[in-house]
């Protein structure tokens, strides 16, 4: 089974804070991605990697960047965290060779900017 | 531009009763199509996709997917509802440019309540 962990399942930071998260897979997965989850918006990706060190910008990236160091571990940050981004975060990975392949997810971050 | 659309915030259904949650979807090219299911403060699980072939599609938990290409439609289905079936549940398309990437694009979410 395909594992996906992520750091926190709940974070409460102040604003202004620089916030990591943190998400780790165990499949070999090359894709890996960064959502938030918000009520009546459903999912909208952050950003996407397909491998090590590569990245592209999803649909809402302003005030946040990543970071993939290793092809196992993907990470998202908030420069300087806003009460606006607060949410529901959830990492996932997929496999990039044949596909259409399904995303596995992490059980998710809920995060609080106060 | 592609897009996918879940035209009902919450559907209520009594246990035992059959069950239908709706997709509509706009892309350009083949639709690869999905469906996930999320329970409370959980993240998401698939549950089947649609790439080519077979309309009907099977998936986990007796769930089933029907494809209908004139109707631009991906509705999820279930002969026979299940209170343990109540949970939010995302309709996705894959978007079809730049590659084998497997970005999706999700619906806003259908929360299904399945009473007693």
């Amino acid at each position: 089974d395909v594992k996906v962990t992520q750091s926190s399942r709940y974070l409460v930071k102040r604003t202004g804070e620089k916030v990591f998260l943190e998400c780790v897979q165990d499949m070999d997965h090359e894709n890996m991605f960064w959502y938030r989850q918000d009520p009546g918006l459903g999912l909208r990706l952050i950003y996407f990697s397909y491998d090590v060190k590569m990245k592209e910008k999803g649909d809402i990236p302003e005030g946040y960047s990543v970071s993939r160091e290793k092809k196992e571990r993907f990470s998202l940050i908030l420069e300087s965290a806003s009460t606006n981004q607060t949410s529901m975060y959830l990492c996932a990975t997929s496999y990039s060779a044949g596909g259409p392949n399904e995303q596995f997810f992490g059980p998710g971050t809920r995060l609080t900017v106060l | 531009a592609q897009s996918v659309a879940q035209p009902e915030d919450q559907v209520n259904v009594a246990e035992g009763n059959p069950l239908t949650v709706k997709c509509t979807y706009s892309v350009s090219g083949n639709p690869y199509l999905f469906w996930y299911v999320q329970y409370p403060n959980r993240g998401l699980q698939f549950l089947l996709k649609y790439i080519t072939g077979d309309n009907l599609v099977k998936g986990s938990y007796g769930f089933e997917a029907e494809f209908n290409k004139s109707q631009t439609s991906f509705h999820l289905k279930k002969p026979s509802a299940l209170v343990s079936d109540s949970a939010l549940y995302f309709c996705a398309v894959r978007r079809n440019y730049g590659g084998a990437t497997n970005k999706l694009i999700f619906g806003t979410g259908t929360l299904l309540a399945v009473q007693p």
